[in-house]
């Protein structure tokens, strides 16, 4: 069974600070990698992709460690508006119904 | 800007009843999803489709099915609605392994 793993956290940081956190996979056949942010009671948003060379949008940095099969999200000068849950998806080869792994999420507040 | 439609936002249905929730997608994807979403078990993947009339079971296909008739419309069907089936019902398109695209997600309470 392919696995994708996440701290659930919450991770209660202050505003401002600097947050970062990984997922694990499993499967080291994985080609595609995504951060999606969900807000309660929302849909999943995709965050940002995540390349082999890793990459940068404004205060997110996203990375891909094909040695250690593990992704990160690192969150600069956090904001109240980046509390959510944090999900990361691995996509596989192939394709398929299970092409797609979802990790269950770190939840993350960020405190005034 | 693209789009990922669900029928309804909040659904309130009772045991038995027959149950359909409906998504549409305008980006011509050929894969759509459906997942539930429930709380301490992440999002779970219900039916897949990955063309017009092909379905394959996801991880938790006990007590669903699904109809894809055309390529934009995926719908979940809930036979015989029991109350274990309350959740946070999302649908998805994407195109092949790519990026997910997800519709505002229905919340079915089943009484």
């Amino acid at each position: 069974r392919k696995e994708v793993e996440q701290d659930p956290g919450p991770f209660n940081v202050p505003e401002g600070a600097t947050v970062a956190f990984n997922c694990t996979y499993s499967n080291s056949a994985s080609q595609s990698f995504f951060w999606y942010r969900q807000d309660c009671r929302k849909e999943p948003k995709l965050l940002m992709s995540v390349y082999s060379s890793g990459n940068e949008d404004g205060r997110f940095t996203a990375q891909l460690n094909r040695a250690s099969q593990y992704i990160s999200l690192l969150i600069r000068d956090s904001k109240l508006s980046d509390s959510a849950t944090y999900l990361c998806v691995v996509g596989y080869s192939g394709g398929g119904a299970d092409g797609l792994t979802f990790g269950k999420g770190t939840h993350l507040i960020i405190q005034p | 800007d693209v789009k990922v439609t669900q029928s309804s936002r909040y659904l309130v249905k009772r045991t038995g009843e027959k149950v359909f929730l409906e998504c549409v997608q305008d980006m011509d994807h050929e894969n759509m999803f459906w997942y539930r979403q429930d709380p301490g078990l992440g999002l779970r993947l219900i039916y897949f489709s990955y063309d017009v009339k092909m379905k394959e079971k996801g991880d938790i296909p006990e007590g669903y099915s699904v109809s894809r008739e055309k390529k934009e419309r995926f719908s979940l069907i809930l036979e015989s609605a029991s109350t274990n089936q309350t959740s946070m019902y999302l649908c998805a398109s994407n195109a092949d392994n790519e990026k997910l695209f997800f519709g505002s997600g229905t919340q079915l309470s089943v009484l």
